[in-house]
């Protein structure tokens, strides 16, 4: 079992739309949580990062984080052309350390 | 401030030689990690140095690769005898660390390794 699963996509949106990407995790001592966004021949980009239960929104995005379902997700709200790329989710695990563990990736495509 | 810095930004190599691969962290991030992606992959985990403390180098693939960390700044990434499954972008990112052990991660450019 796959310790971060995303599905891997395309999710395809038309401009204006809101895209929803979700992601879930295998450990429930997890305490932090990260989106990312990688633009083809690009390295990954901080865009999200969510501690507690419930919403977080920034600009057009928000994160919301249920750690009773263990399921983080990103909305992008007034999705545009530049959004298309590749978002990752990566979990932190327990106090003890401080690596994340990534999942593969959702790619999403925003058209016209 | 500056951001996570790697060279070479491209590095061609013939199969079997060695490669070094360099990552500057940002100023004050006391954590720093090693990725691989391969063409249309995900984050493959290599090592990861906190501080002090022994690294973390349970995602090398083999014993072909060794990082060391000098001075808790610059990491160099080493890929000796080099095979054309190496072929791939290694990538750099380092974090503060606090109590709540796992902070967001900024990475570098990346180092496209081709190995010919």
């Amino acid at each position: 079992q796959k310790e971060v699963e995303q599905n891997s996509g395309p999710l395809s949106v038309p401009e204006g739309a809101i895209a929803s990407l979700n992601c879930t995790y295998s450990d429930r001592g997890s305490q932090s949580f990260f989106w990312y966004r990688q633009y083809s021949g690009k390295s990954p980009e901080l865009i999200m990062f969510i501690y507690s239960n419930g919403d977080k929104e920034d600009g057009r995005f928000t994160a919301q984080l249920n750690k009773a379902s263990q399921y983080v997700s990103l909305l992008i709200r007034d999705s545009q052309p530049s959004d298309s790329a590749t978002y990752l989710c990566a979990v932190g695990g327990s106090y003890n350390t401080d690596k994340l563990i990534f999942g593969t990736g959702t790619r999403l495509q925003v058209f016209p | 401030g500056a951001g996570v810095s790697q060279s070479p930004s491209n590095k061609v190599t013939e199969k079997g030689k060695d490669v070094e691969l360099r990552c500057d962290p940002i100023s004050g991030h006391t954590a720093l990690y090693w990725y691989r992606q391969s063409l249309g992959q995900g984050l493959e985990f290599l090592i990861y140095f906190q501080g002090n403390s022994a690294p973390d180098k349970s995602g090398l693939p083999s014993d072909r690769f060794s990082a060391e960390r000098t001075g808790g700044s610059v990491s160099t990434l080493t890929i000796q005898r080099t095979q054309q499954e190496d072929s791939a972008v290694y990538l750099c990112a380092s974090s503060t660390t606090g109590h709540l052990g796992s902070y967001e991660q900024y990475f570098g450019p990346g180092t496209r390794l081709t190995v010919t």
